[in-house]
């Protein structure tokens, strides 16, 4: 079950704030949220697994509802190096997992 | 730091041809994943692989798709008879755990001509 995500996408100034969400139709295992820049591979940014989790990485931060179909990710005071697409996956209870379709976010200066 | 690494960085074959896509994994890690990406579109999830069997596989991992752990390091994809839309980057991924954080290799760009 594909996760979609919302905005498609945004476009910053350094400095200013964004959200990004990710919505499924039913109850998620768990949230990993990647980051992909242009032409590079994705690199995994954080998981949360519980519920009304939250979590941070740097200015980075990401939650998890407490009925598990949505999370969202906190980008704040934005710097040019948060330019990329960032994914949120899920895994079910086996071992498949689905990328989000993706937010571009463009920082300018 | 440990990184899954990819070979060869750019595949160009010929359509109906068949291609093996190489990956070394992290050395301890346990469960291994395939994904593709059309140019500009999302990662799609190809298939996981977790003691020496296919755990999941997507719509997308048709018959014409297959994966193998021929020795202790090598995780490998292979695409039988190759089709244009076939064209994409092919990422392979690893975790230690299961549903646990994916680290990705660099990507093989295959071309389909």
């Amino acid at each position: 079950q594909q996760p979609v995500q919302s905005p498609q996408a945004v476009i910053l100034r350094e400095g200013e704030d964004a959200v990004i969400n990710c919505s499924s139709s039913k109850a998620l295992y768990s949230v990993h949220w990647y980051r992909q820049k242009h032409g590079e591979a994705p690199v995994f940014l954080m998981i949360l697994l519980k519920g009304g989790e939250q979590k941070g990485h740097e200015k980075i931060s990401a939650s998890f509802n407490e009925k598990k179909q949505q999370s969202s990710l906190y980008l704040t005071a934005s710097q040019l190096s948060y330019s990329g697409t960032y994914f949120c996956g899920t895994a079910n209870t086996g071992n498949q997992f689905y990328f989000g379709t993706g937010t571009s976010l463009t920082v300018i200066p | 730091e440990p990184e899954v690494t990819q070979t060869p960085s750019h595949q160009v074959t010929q359509m109906g041809q068949e291609v093996i896509l190489r990956c070394v994994p992290i050395s301890n890690h346990l469960y291994f994943y395939w994904y593709r990406q059309i140019l500009g579109q999302k990662v799609e999830f190809l298939v996981s692989f977790y003691n020496n069997e296919i755990s999941e596989k997507s719509e997308i991992f048709d018959d014409q798709f297959s994966v193998e752990r021929p020795d202790g390091s090598n995780f490998t994809l292979k695409i039988r008879s190759t089709k244009l839309e076939d064209s994409a980057m092919y990422f392979c991924a690893s975790s230690d755990q299961g549903g646990q954080p994916q680290h990705f290799g660099d990507g093989t760009r295959l071309s389909i001509l």
